[in-house]
This record gives structure tokens, C-alpha cells and sequence, in this order.
């Protein structure tokens, strides 16, 4: 899990609640993301940020938002727009945010996200 | 979007025994990368191999890439109990994403 922190580990949300996920990191990196995982499958990818004030959408951005206003800090929301958000969402850094930065990411411990 | 697929989707050894993965992608690649993951916990990166690259080596962990294929093999030796997780292949291209697969879940019973 290295230096990057998720809270809190698990989280439960009423329909048409929004929520906010943390994620923290103490390893200087630059590039942060935010995927989901469902039972049984791979990563996808949310939002990136490459850069302090700067980021895009992934693959399945839609009901989600994030901020990137400190380079330590990448929280994401989960809107009510977003129709089936329960699901585990994982954080993750990478140093240097352009293509010259190593590849390898660095994921935190995850946040298991509930709808009741 | 999925680009990297693994297979076998399950896998049960004993102990002791050689355990492989495969992952087969798409699209052109800068490197490809393994990850594995225990039951609730985040990914740990295991191995990466460059498109230039053909084997890579890392403790029992031995990485092979076949561009002209687009597949990837994993192949981890003496297996023990503690290496029971979900391993992921991720394709790079840019440098900037991962695409990650579906995962291969690997279950050694001592």
C-alpha cells in the first residue's frame, strides 16, 4: 500500500446521497487515479490527474467528479447521478505525470463503497 | 476500456508447483505490467517488461512478452500458499493510463 492512504475503508450511502472518497499520498508523485473494481473484474479507470488543477476523465467518468487542488490530495465524489456505484474504488499515484514518468502505479488499500 | 484479457480465469495448484498466467491484449504497447492483488487489499506491482523485451526475470516471477501475438505470460515458480491473489496484466502505451484485465485468481493449497 506504500504511502498512499484511502478513507474510510468501508462506506455505506443511501440512495441520492453524494459521497466524497479520500485519497492521500505522502510519495511526492505527480500523477494520481482513480479506478473501480467490480467482483470478479479488472480495474477502470475513473479520473486521472496529472498535474495540481488538472484532470480527465477516464473510462467511466460519468456520475463521478474529483478535485486535484494540492498535489497530495485526489478525492473523489460519487454523485447521485452515478445509477450503481457500490463497488470498490481504488486510488493510485504514479511519479512524474507526463509519459516520461515511470508507468508503475502505486495503489492504496481501497475503499468498499455500499449503496443501502 | 478492457484491452488486456487473462487466462485461465481460475487456477488451483498445490504447493510447491508451477503456477502460469496469460494475458492477450489489443493494441500496440510500450510495456506491459503484472500486479497482483489479496482478497480486499489494494494492487502491489510485481514485474514490468518493455515492448523490447522479450523475458524478464524477478525471484520466482518470470515474465515473457510476444508482441506479434500481443500475449503475456506469468509464470511463477515453487508456488506457495502466500502467493494466493488476484494477478492483473496493464498495457501502457503513453505512460500516462493503465488498461488493465480481468484477472486470473490463483489459489495454492498447502
Amino acid at each position: 500500500d506504500g504511502g498512499i492512504t484511502q478513507s474510510p475503508k468501508y462506506l455505506f450511502r443511501k440512495e441520492g446521497q453524494n459521497v466524497t472518497l479520500s485519497c492521500e499520498q505522502n510519495l511526492n508523485h505527480d500523477a494520481m487515479y482513480w479506478y473501480r473494481q467490480d467482483p470478479g473484474q479488472g480495474l477502470r479507470l475513473i479520473y486521472y490527474s496529472q498535474i495540481v488543477n488538472d484532470f480527465q476523465k477516464g473510462d467511466i467518468a460519468e456520475g463521478y467528479s474529483v478535485s486535484r487542488e494540492k498535489k497530495e490530495s485526489f478525492p473523489l465524489t460519487v454523485t447521485s447521478a452515478q445509477k450503481n456505484p457500490t463497488a470498490f474504488y481504488l486510488c493510485a499515484s504514479r511519479p512524474g505525470g507526463g509519459p516520461r514518468g515511470t508507468d508503475t502505479q502505486y495503489f492504496g488499500p481501497g475503499t468498499r463503497l455500499t449503496v443501502l | 476500456s478492457q484491452q488486456g484479457e487473462e487466462d485461465p480465469q481460475a487456477l488451483s495448484i498445490q504447493e510447491g508447483e508451477n503456477a502460469t498466467m496469460n494475458c492477450s491484449y489489443k493494441t500496440s504497447i510500450n510495456n506491459l505490467q503484472w500486479y497482483r492483488q489479496n482478497s480486499g487489499r489494494g494492487l502491489v506491482h510485481l514485474i514490468l517488461i518493455r515492448s523490447n523485451e522479450r523475458e524478464k526475470h524477478s525471484g520466482r516471477l518470470r515474465v515473457t512478452l510476444d508482441t506479434s501475438k500481443k500475449s503475456s505470460s506469468l509464470l511463477i515458480t515453487a508456488s506457495r500458499a502466500a502467493d494466493t491473489a488476484s494477478y492483473f496484466c496493464a498495457t501502457s502505451l503513453y505512460g500516462n493510463k493503465l488498461v488493465f484485465g480481468a484477472g486470473t485468481i490463483l489459489r495454492v493449497k498447502s
